[in-house]
């Protein structure tokens, strides 16, 4: 199946501060979506990104698709920002594969 | 609000009990998924449902099983739950099959003692 690898693994970020967060995929994609895991483990769909640029207030995401990656960026960061960034990707199936995740932690 | 609602949100079960985790839509969507979450891992799809035809992943074991008995409702039944069951298990729906935004529900954290 499609592999999906995302990084840095772990990040921690002073309160204020920006972050990139990147996917890279295998192979062609018709599905990309970022999603954040809060503390509790609820998964809150950031972004629907097979390609191009969204912005969401804080939050934007940019897929190149044709070089296969995906960025994720979080501009002046906040505790509650805090938890697991994943990007996940649909291939030739139908199933979402998921990356293994970014863990950030957001200090005061 | 339209949501994916998963109950109970903490589940405790014996070693080889039967144990039945339930999710419900109101988003009136044609997919629904049970994914499986261990211990600071990614989301692994156990199985889908599109409409009323049933999709099982590969690798998925036998002991998981699922039932959707109409467009609002999804069960996941582990049938002899193992110490290596205790997980996460999260319910996501998606509009349709392929290229569709999912939903995901709070998840049921489920401990086999």
């Amino acid at each position: 199946g499609i592999q999906v690898e995302q990084s840095p693994p772990d990040l921690i970020l002073q309160e204020g501060a920006n972050s990139t967060l990147r996917c890279n995929f295998s192979d062609s994609v018709n599905n990309l979506q970022w999603f954040h895991q809060n503390p509790w483990g609820q998964l809150i769909n950031l972004f629907y990104i097979p390609s191009g640029t969204k912005q969401n207030g804080r939050l934007s995401a940019t897929t190149v698709a044709t070089e296969r990656y995906s960025l994720l960026y979080i501009s002046s960061s906040q505790t509650t920002d805090s938890g697991v960034y994943f990007c996940a990707v649909e291939g030739s199936g139908y199933a979402l594969n998921f990356g293994k995740g970014t863990s950030l932690l957001v200090t005061p | 609000d339209a949501m994916v609602i998963q109950n109970p949100r903490y589940q405790v079960t014996q070693f080889g009990k039967p144990v039945t985790l339930s999710c419900s839509q109101t988003l009136n969507h044609n997919v629904m998924y049970w994914y499986q979450q261990k211990s600071s891992q990614a989301p692994k799809l156990l199985f889908h449902y599109y409409d009323k035809d049933f999709n099982n992943e590969a690798d998925t074991p036998d002991n998981f099983q699922s039932r959707r008995p109409n467009t609002s409702f999804c069960f996941l039944d582990i049938r002899s739950p193992g110490l290596g069951d205790a997980a996460m298990y999260l319910c996501a729906t998606s509009r349709g099959q392929g290229g569709e935004k999912l939903f995901f529900g709070s998840g049921t954290q489920l401990s086999v003692l």
